[in-house]
């Protein structure tokens, strides 16, 4: 398969952990954030996004927290699963001149062991 | 990947030549991306359309061309110009470019690697 990142900082964890993938933005004007799981030769899935105007949102085993003041992002995953062992991306969402763009990190990859 | 489809998954193509990457979406969405990925790094903007007819530059269009005639394609070129154009190639579509929380998806991508 397609090596997404060869050189990626890895977060290890065990089946049944909680995992906490971090993301640090650049943009104070950023609106939008979301994350994604990329699988190995595949493409981006979405998985779950923030606006600007919240701190935290939850989806099913996953949730986001948005630290504006530290320009911080942080994906947690919980009770995570072998299924879950990707390269996860977050993207913030800047507007310039009216289009959207989505600056994306470098990449976190995940590796979860039975 | 929701309704975008790219072809082929594999391509090789040889030094000089120009070939085309092609992205499908049956989203209705009016928003198309081209993006690059390097292994290590975050994916780059190569081109995008906000509309049919239209298309802007992205981050690193140099090597590329892009046409958007219809709606539901927006096809790439890699160009002979392009320096290094082996990489992982990714279509994206979002339901318009304004908005503030349009999401982007993406398609299964397009291995490209010069012999």
């Amino acid at each position: 398969g397609e090596s997404v990142g060869l050189h990626l900082p890895t977060l290890s964890v065990q089946e049944g952990d909680n995992s906490i993938i971090n993301c640090a933005y650049s943009n104070s004007a950023s609106d939008y954030f979301i994350w994604y799981k990329q699988e190995s030769g595949k493409g981006p899935q979405f998985i779950i996004d923030i606006r600007s105007n919240m701190d935290k949102r939850q989806g099913q085993r996953v949730t986001v927290l948005l630290n504006k003041t530290v320009k911080h992002l942080s994906l947690q995953i919980a009770a995570t699963q072998p299924g879950d062992s990707a390269v996860y991306f977050c993207a913030e969402n800047y507007r310039p001149g009216g289009y959207n763009k989505l600056i994306f990190g470098a990449g976190t990859r995940l590796a979860v062991h039975p | 990947d929701g309704g975008i489809t790219q072809s082929p998954k594999y391509l090789f193509r040889k030094e000089g030549q120009n070939v085309t990457l092609s992205c499908e979406q049956n989203l209705n969405h009016d928003a198309m991306y081209w993006y690059r990925q390097d292994p290590g790094q975050g994916l780059r903007l190569i081109y995008y359309s906000q509309i049919v007819n239209d298309f802007q530059k992205g981050d690193i269009a140099e090597g590329y061309s892009v046409s958007r005639e219809k709606k539901e394609s927006f096809p790439l070129t890699v160009t002979s110009a392009q320096k290094n154009p082996t990489a992982f190639y990714l279509c994206a579509s979002s339901p318009t470019s304004g908005g503030s929380t349009d999401t982007q998806y993406f398609g299964p991508g397009t291995r490209l690697t010069v012999l």
